[in-house]
């Protein structure tokens, strides 16, 4: 079975700072997705950016970039330029396979911007 | 599009009465995915459909939880009876995984207690 690790449940950083949110999983599989879903307190839940498993070129969204790490079986998540509006929960997500299927979550790292 | 609709947003239940959540899912999506999210078990998939055929319930706690989706735009989550421990933010998702790169979409959620 596939598991996800979010070993920071709170982290803090000043406003337009760079902060790194960390994510390990474990899996057999070969093929897979890993994404970063947003959750403010909206409790909306956002996707913030996605990697597929066979590419190796890291995915960046505008302030938003991974470290995905294969071998390691580790997806980090840099917010850079930080802002107010990035206050939010962040969970990471696992999902097997190139064609549907289910999330599996970590626990999700609660990320406050300070001014 | 309007997004992914759920109803009620809000549900406050006494214990043992059933509980019926509604979602619509976003008009051309294939895939329907019910979540739920806790404080003690974070999110988790109870179950997912595909054109409308269960595909996974093995989330589905116990047999007070059924989930159907008689067409492509509507889906149902029910409990019954209802107990404290089922108070939780239940989501509704949906995506095309072809369009989407496997992008879910969420919906606003409805926040479930029940007393």
């Amino acid at each position: 079975a596939q598991t996800v690790t979010q070993s920071q449940p709170e982290m803090s950083v000043q406003e337009a700072e760079t902060v790194t949110l960390s994510c390990t999983y474990d899996t057999s599989e070969n093929n897979y997705y890993l994404f970063w879903y947003k959750q403010p307190p909206s409790r909306q839940m956002i996707l913030v950016i996605r990697q597929e498993a066979y590419k190796q070129q890291n995915a960046t969204e505008n302030r938003f970039s991974v470290n995905f790490q294969k071998a390691a079986k580790s997806f980090s998540l840099k917010i850079s330029d930080s802002q107010l509006g990035d206050t939010a929960m962040y969970f990471c997500a696992f999902m097997k396979g190139s064609q549907g299927g289910k999330l599996i979550f970590g626990q999700g790292t609660e990320l406050s911007v300070k001014p | 599009d309007a997004g992914v609709i759920q109803s009620p947003r809000h549900e406050v239940t006494e214990m043992g009465q059933e509980v019926t959540l509604r979602c619509k899912p976003i008009s051309g999506h294939d895939y329907l995915f019910w979540y739920r999210q806790t404080m003690m078990r974070g999110l988790e998939l109870l179950i997912y459909f595909n054109n409308n055929v269960p595909i996974d319930d093995s989330g589905m706690p116990e047999d007070r939880f059924s989930a159907k989706m008689p067409n492509a735009s509507f889906s149902t989550l029910k409990i019954q009876p209802s107990e404290p421990r089922d108070s939780a933010v239940y989501f509704c998702a949906s995506n095309s995984p072809g369009q989407s790169y496997n992008e879910q979409f969420f919906g606003p959620g409805t926040r479930l207690t029940v007393l």
